[in-house]
Formats: C-alpha cells, structure tokens, sequence
C-alpha cells in the first residue's frame, strides 16, 4: 500500500521563475492539503483540496494556487519566486475533510531560491 | 489567533528514562489535539488524537495528556530509546476544523 508521494525530491530555482510540485495521495485518500515547512519551524497549511475544489486557504498569497485531479492526485504552482520561498512543502492526504482524521505526509519537496 | 508553545529547546534524556513534552495553546479551545513526529529530512508521522472529552491516551510507550482548564497537552514516552530521537509536534485543528495548525515542535536526543 503506497503512501503518500511527492515530486520531485529536490528542486533549485532562481527568483521570479515559476515551480510546478506534484503530490499522490495515499491510496483510498480523497483529500489533499499542502503544507510549507521553514527550517526549525512546524508545518503552516497552505490550502486543502476536496473533489477538486480549493476548500481552504491559509494565509498564503495568490501566488501559490493548486489543482487537483479526478484521480485525486494534487499540483502546488508558485508563481514569481522569491527567496523566502525556500522551503520544504509537504503534501499530507486524508480521508475527507475534516482535520479530525490523521494527516498522511510525503516526505515533501526540498525547493531552493537562488 | 490561535497560538502553540511547544519547548523550542532540544530535551536530551538518558535512555531508559521518561520523556515529557510539553504543547500549550493560548486563544483557542479545540476539539482535538495531535501529535506528530518528524526525522531529519522526512515528513511528519501521525502518533495520536486525543479528543477534548479525555483526559489520557495511551499507544504502546506512548501516553497523552489533555487539560482543557491549563490549555495543555503533555506527551510522554516511557522506557524511551535512542529510536525515539526526533522532533515532536503537536498540532490543533483551525476554527473550521480543516486545517491543522502546528507548533514549531521540540528535538527529543535519547542518549544511550
């Protein structure tokens, strides 16, 4: 039974180009939610995903935007990169969308700002 | 908004002892409460949920407290082992109970 995965591991970009992160859910998962983790700091929810809808918004600008797919399969794009972004994004899937169930978690997306 | 303290400074414990790890919340009062553990380089792993209406839960080493009144979680890990080495996080449910807000969590060292 896979877990939840994420692509790429690792990823350098430059300020002002735009990133493309991709997650697959936990088999059985309808929910996607993404998370940016800063070093030494815990998990700060970006949006959640749900039958293809943005649910839930954190305190994110517009730059940052989702999708999820009918496979519920979920993209995180960043626009305009800028240093601060430099992070590790995780993906945590779920079984509806209520925070009351556990949160699976990828093992996220390591992204550089140069 | 809601707030969450965990320790910021690493707990170092021999090997064999009781580890305690603390979670207090201010401007909230939750349903629920979580705790995850991360290792270098991976994401967060689901230990527990402990609802509001208890008071303790227990899995295997592991035990959980919730004192609604103190506004404060406590998690132990008896006969710790050098294993058990990694940061601790616990984590509350937003207000519309969707997301999860996490604190900055605490490094466990478990000597040997």
């Amino acid at each position: 039974d896979a877990g939840v995965t994420q692509s790429p591991t690792h990823l350098i970009k430059t300020r002002g180009q735009q990133v493309t992160l991709r997650c697959s859910p936990k088999s059985g998962h309808d929910t996607v939610s993404w998370y940016q983790q800063a070093l030494g700091q815990g998990p700060q929810f970006i949006f959640q995903y749900y039958e293809e809808e943005e649910r839930q918004r954190g305190n994110f600008p517009d730059r940052f935007s989702g999708h999820q797919f009918p496979n519920y399969s979920s993209e995180l794009n960043v626009n305009a990169l800028l240093l601060g972004d430099s992070a590790l994004y995780l993906c945590a899937s779920s079984l509806g969308i209520l925070s009351n169930q556990p949160q699976h978690f990828g093992d996220g997306t390591r992204l550089s700002i140069l | 908004s809601q707030k969450i303290e965990q320790n910021s400074e690493a707990l170092n414990i021999q090997e064999g002892k009781t580890a305690t790890l603390t979670c207090n919340y201010t401007n909230y009062s939750p349903a629920y409460l979580q705790w995850y553990r991360q290792d270098p380089g991976r994401g967060p792993v689901f230990l527990l949920l402990i609802r509001e209406n208890e008071k303790e839960k227990r899995k295997e080493r592991l035990k959980v407290t919730f004192d609604t009144t103190l506004k404060q979680s406590l998690f132990h890990i008896t006969a710790s082992q050098p294993a058990d080495s990694a940061t601790y996080l616990c984590a509350l449910p937003d207000t519309g109970r969707r997301a999860l807000t996490f604190g900055s969590g605490t490094r466990l060292q478990v000597q040997p």
